[in-house]
């Protein structure tokens, strides 16, 4: 089956402190992959995608690379800010398997609080 | 252009009754799907339709429904509500290839008292 396994929270990190959220994936296929972030009383904002192995998305000073061999898709910031802070998930889209149009899979999500 | 819009944003309900959350897709999206999110944990998949049809469906009971019009709005129906059905309800749209993202609304956050 798919599922995605999230780093366990909280993270604190202080202002310009290097940042790393864990990902790894079990799927059927080829999927892709997403990290989206979740302000306080907001929905889910997308962040980045990788779509193949060894794609890098990157936004925002964000990053992940698409690592097929260790199935992982790890998140990171060199420089994080207090404006930073919120929920990430990982996840991951089953459409390969063609009877869905990309169904998510969620990980549990990491919260990252920055302090100034 | 606008993003996915949601309403009720807040709705409060009781053990027993049946509710209605409708959703907006991004002009141009012909696929909506919905995710439960529990307080603390990730979405989880509850429906996924496109083009009117459904074309998925997460471990829910049959007390959750929801159906897709031809401007492509959606509405989910959750009867005989349960303590256990509090929690923020998200919708999202695509164009519909697996490939492109799901953009989420802000959602609906329902509470069963």
């Amino acid at each position: 089956g798919n599922s995605v396994t999230q780093m366990e929270g909280p993270v604190t990190l202080s202002e310009e402190a290097f940042l790393t959220i864990n990902c790894t994936y079990t799927a059927t296929g080829y999927p892709s992959l997403f990290w989206y972030v979740q302000y306080p009383g907001e929905g889910l904002q997308l962040l980045l995608k990788a779509t193949k192995a060894d794609d890098k998305g990157s936004n925002k000073g964000f990053e992940a690379t698409y690592r097929k061999e260790t199935t992982s898709f790890h998140l990171e910031k060199g420089s994080v800010q207090v404006s930073d802070s919120a929920v990430y998930f990982c996840a991951l889209s089953d459409g390969n398997r063609g009877s869905t149009l990309g169904r998510l899979y969620f990980g549990r999500g990491t919260q990252l609080t920055v302090w100034p | 252009d606008a993003g996915v819009t949601q309403s009720p944003t807040h709705l409060i309900k009781t053990r027993g009754q049946q509710v209605t959350l409708r959703c907006s897709p991004i002009s141009g999206h012909k696929s909506v799907s919905w995710y439960q999110q529990v307080l603390g944990q990730g979405p989880q998949f509850i429906f996924q339709y496109y083009e009117k049809e459904e074309r998925g469906r997460g471990n829910f009971p049959d007390r959750f429904s929801a159906r897709q019009f031809p401007n492509y709005s959606s509405e989910l129906n959750v009867n005989a509500l349960l303590l256990g059905d509090s929690a923020l309800y998200l919708c999202a749209s695509s164009v519909g290839n697996s490939n492109q993202p799901q953009h989420f609304g802000d959602g609906t956050r329902l509470s069963i008292l």
